[in-house]
């Protein structure tokens, strides 16, 4: 199985910042990456496909990027319903596998 | 509006089999640009996924899960579901369904999500 590595496990950031969380795959994936925004309670929500494809609805200060086999989540000026858990999740090969997660925590 | 909807039993026996249904609503399951995925979530193994099924009723399963999973379609009721054998303590998560786009640009994984359920296995 291809194995997502996320760091950091936590982040502790205030609303304006600049955020930024890796994913790295053990192997390649072309772009088939994909991140997504949970909250307690709730199933995940997609953010972004295709490593850099925003989903339609979501707010443009989320950016992904990547290169080569580590990948970025970017948010540009983190607003307080930014705060949750962030997963990225690969779909290049079978079995899908996500990573462990990035908390999101006020600082 | 999509809305997909698990339904099943919140607490099952160890040794026990799993059963959970999805039920589609504002789309249809037979479309051909879809696929319909398990995914589950623990504490201990984070998010996990399970399988998928296409309208025809091919499937593709974790490996992890072995032979315990089936996966099975119902387009007469616009439903999808999942079996899981032989149940033990680590199969104790929140169960979500989940839809796959297959688009001309390529896969758009999990675009639509149930609310999820939670599944003991507990005596």
């Amino acid at each position: 199985d291809i194995q997502m590595t996320q760091s950091p496990s936590t982040l502790s950031a205030s609303v304006g910042d600049r955020v930024t969380i890796t994913c790295r795959a053990s192997q390649s994936i072309s772009s088939w990456l994909a991140w997504y925004q949970q909250k307690p309670g709730k199933a995940p929500k997609l953010l972004i496909h295709k490593a850099s494809s925003l989903e339609s609805g979501v707010p443009s200060r989320f950016s992904g990027s990547d290169s080569g086999t580590e990948f970025t989540l970017t948010i540009s000026g983190l607003q307080p319903d930014d705060f949750a858990t962030y997963y990225c999740q690969q779909y290049n090969t079978y079995p899908w596998t996500f990573g462990q997660g990035t908390r999101v925590e006020i600082k | 509006q999509l809305q997909l909807q698990e339904s099943g039993p919140g607490l099952v026996k160890p040794s026990e089999t799993l059963s959970l249904t999805c039920t589609v609503s504002g789309g249809s399951i037979s479309s051909s640009s879809y696929n319909w995925d398990w995914i589950r979530q623990s504490p201990g193994k984070g998010l996990e996924w399970i399988g998928s099924i296409y309208y025809s009723g091919s499937t593709y399963n974790n490996p992890s899960l072995k032979s315990r999973v089936t996966i099975s379609v119902d387009t007469s009721k616009n439903q999808f579901s999942l079996k899981l054998s032989s149940v033990t303590a680590a199969d104790t998560a929140v169960y979500y369904c989940a839809r796959v786009y297959q688009a001309s640009s390529g896969w758009i994984p999990f675009d639509y999500w149930g609310q999820g359920t939670l599944v003991t296995v507990s005596s």
